[in-house]
């Protein structure tokens, strides 16, 4: 069956440290996958996501993906993060029928 | 272009009533679906509508409900609320698969 996990529920970064969310994929075929924020009180925003071609995806608000087939990962990375970023990340894969199947999300909390 | 606009945004009900929320997606999507997120059990997929079709639907009792017009304007209905349903109600719409576009939600408080 197609899945998708964050093995982190939550994690804790200072404040212009680096930051790296991790997300397996479980699907058979060549993965749609993509990254969504959501802002505390907010509805949940596109950050990022991968088709095809290059693995390494730039989106917005200074994050990157890879996506790795080998590990079946696509690991979302920001080289600073400001305390704008503190929020929930959740990490999905377009599963069969264009179902798009979601990982459970992963907070992140940034030290001042 | 304007976004996904969901109403009301903030509604309270008590158990037993029944509830209709809108979503209007962006122009020219023709997809639309809907969330339910609490914090306790996270983002949960409620259904898909596609071009006035139901294409794809989570596991919610059938006391959800939902229904897509030709303007691909949608709505869901919960029917005999719980306490339960109480939550955050995501509506999204998208033109290419897995590329959403969610509005701000429909905060739904049960009594």
């Amino acid at each position: 069956a197609q899945s998708v996990t964050q093995p982190d529920i939550h994690i804790t970064v200072s404040e212009g440290a680096s930051l790296e969310l991790r997300c397996n994929y479980s699907y058979g075929a060549t993965p749609y996958l993509f990254w969504y924020v959501q802002s505390p009180g907010q509805g949940l925003q596109l950050l990022l996501k991968y088709f095809s071609g290059d693995t390494l995806v730039q989106g917005i608000k200074g994050f990157e993906a890879e996506f790795k087939r080998s590990q079946s990962s696509f690991n979302l990375r920001k080289p600073s993060v400001h305390w704008s970023d503190a929020a929930e990340y959740f990490c999905a894969v377009v599963g069969g029928n264009y179902q798009l199947i979601w990982g459970a999300g992963t907070k992140l909390i940034i030290k001042p | 272009k304007a976004g996904v606009t969901q109403t009301p945004r903030y509604l309270i009900k008590t158990r037993g009533q029944q509830v209709t929320l809108s979503c209007s997606p962006i122009s020219g999507h023709r997809s639309v679906s809907w969330y339910q997120q609490t914090p306790g059990q996270g983002l949960q997929f409620l259904f898909e509508y596609f071009s006035e079709t139901q294409r794809n639907k989570g596991n919610f009792p059938g006391r959800f409900s939902g229904r897509q017009f030709s303007n691909s304007r949608s709505e869901m209905n919960v029917s005999t609320l719980e306490l339960g349903d109480s939550a955050l109600y995501l509506c999204a719409s998208s033109l290419d698969p897995g590329e959403l576009f969610f509005g701000e939600g429909s905060r739904l408080t049960v009594l």
